[in-house]
Order: C-alpha cells, then structure tokens, then sequence
C-alpha cells in the first residue's frame, strides 16, 4: 500500500524564524503533491499543491518537489504564531479517483 | 470559501448502536469523501463517491457504510458502533481528482 512518511513528528521555531517540514512517498507513481494546514478543533484547509520538480512558493511558503527522490518539502519564512498548527502532506497517486494519501502531520509550535 | 458543513458536531454512541454522520456541501463538487482521524494515523479515507448514487470504498471501510442520495449530501453510517470506532471524522468535497479538497469542521464520535 502506497505510503506518504512526514517528518519531524513536531517542530518548534521561534517567531520570525524558518520552518521546515519533510515528506517522502514511498511510491514514486505520484500525481501531486499536497500540503494541508489543521488549527485545533478545525478542518484541514489547503495551502497548496506541487506536481513538477522544483520549488512552488505562495507568500511566506514555499514547497520543493524532487521526484527523483520522492521527497517533498515545506518552508515557512518568517514564521508567526498563527502558523502554530498540524501539517499534513497528501499524495495523489491516482488522478481517476482522486483518492489522497496522508502523511501522519507534523505538528508545528512557533513561540513568541 | 467552499462550503462543507457537517452534524452533528459531537456524538456519544453506546456500543451496538446505530449511528449516523451527516455531511452537506454547496459547492455543487462531484467528489465527497469521509475520512477519520486519530492520534498517530493522520487522516485516513473510509468511503468516497463521484455523485449521487454512488459510493466507493476507500482505504478502511469495515464497518462503515455510506450513502450519497444527492449532489448535496453524504452520510456515513455505522451500522452497529464499536468503541474502535471512537474517532474524529471529517467529510470533504472537490470539484475533480486534483482539485482542492475542502473539509468540514469534524464530528467528534465516542462510542462507549
């Protein structure tokens, strides 16, 4: 069964710093990539989503992708404390379904 | 902002007991889907369906029915409740296979 691995299992930074998250398939017939955001007691929203070799960036976020790896990433810059919150990964392997595959999280801490 | 609403928001079940989740979109999205989430298991995909009439088994359907009746709406049912069903679940919908994925805020079951 196809498997997406996240690390760290947590994460703290201080406010203003750089955050980093991992995420490794272990299939390499993936479609996309996906990163999900989750603040307590709420629905994971969506930050973005990278399906080519390189880096994607949305404002303070950054995503890399290398395929030959298998292995994504997340960089937040200039991280705040409302960016305190669970990152999920997701890998789409099969675009007929749309079915995705999540990470475990990375629980993210930025301290004041 | 896509809509996703789901009810009830919490629920304690007793064991053997049936048990419906309700899930309604307005975003008029073809796909929907039910995940779980439990501590150390991210989020994992139970039953997805395309549109009304139809459902799909995802990665862990033991135990769990679904039923689509319209473009709108999306109900997990289980049929007979046991306490390893105790979990947080989460409905979603997307307008096709790669398409964002957007999440109600959850239903927090307990099945004792």
């Amino acid at each position: 069964q196809q498997k997406v691995q996240q690390s760290p299992e947590s994460l703290s930074v201080p406010e203003g710093g750089m955050a980093s998250l991992n995420c490794t398939s272990s299939d390499r017939n993936f479609q996309y990539f996906w990163w999900y955001r989750q603040h307590s007691g709420e629905g994971p929203k969506a930050l973005m989503s990278i399906f080519s070799d390189g880096d994607k960036k949305e404002g303070r976020f950054t995503a890399h992708l290398n395929k030959a790896s298998l292995h994504v990433s997340l960089h937040i810059r200039d991280s705040q404390p409302s960016d305190s919150a669970l990152y999920f990964c997701a890998a789409l392997y099969n675009t007929n379904t749309g079915k995705l595959t999540f990470g475990d999280g990375t629980v993210l801490t930025v301290k004041p | 902002e896509a809509a996703v609403t789901q009810s009830p928001r919490n629920k304690v079940a007793v064991t053997g007991g049936k048990v419906t989740l309700s899930c309604n979109q307005t975003n008029n999205h073809n796909n929907m889907y039910w995940y779980r989430q439990d501590t150390g298991h991210g989020l994992r995909l139970i039953h997805y369906s395309y549109g009304a009439g139809s459902t799909e088994k995802g990665d862990i359907p033991d135990g769990y029915k679904a039923s689509r009746p319209s473009q709108e709406n999306f109900s997990l049912i289980l049929e007979l409740a046991t306490p390893s069903q105790t979990s947080v679940y989460f409905c979603a919908s997307a307008g096709g296979a790669t398409e964002t994925l957007y999440f109600g805020s959850g239903t927090r079951l307990t099945v004792l």
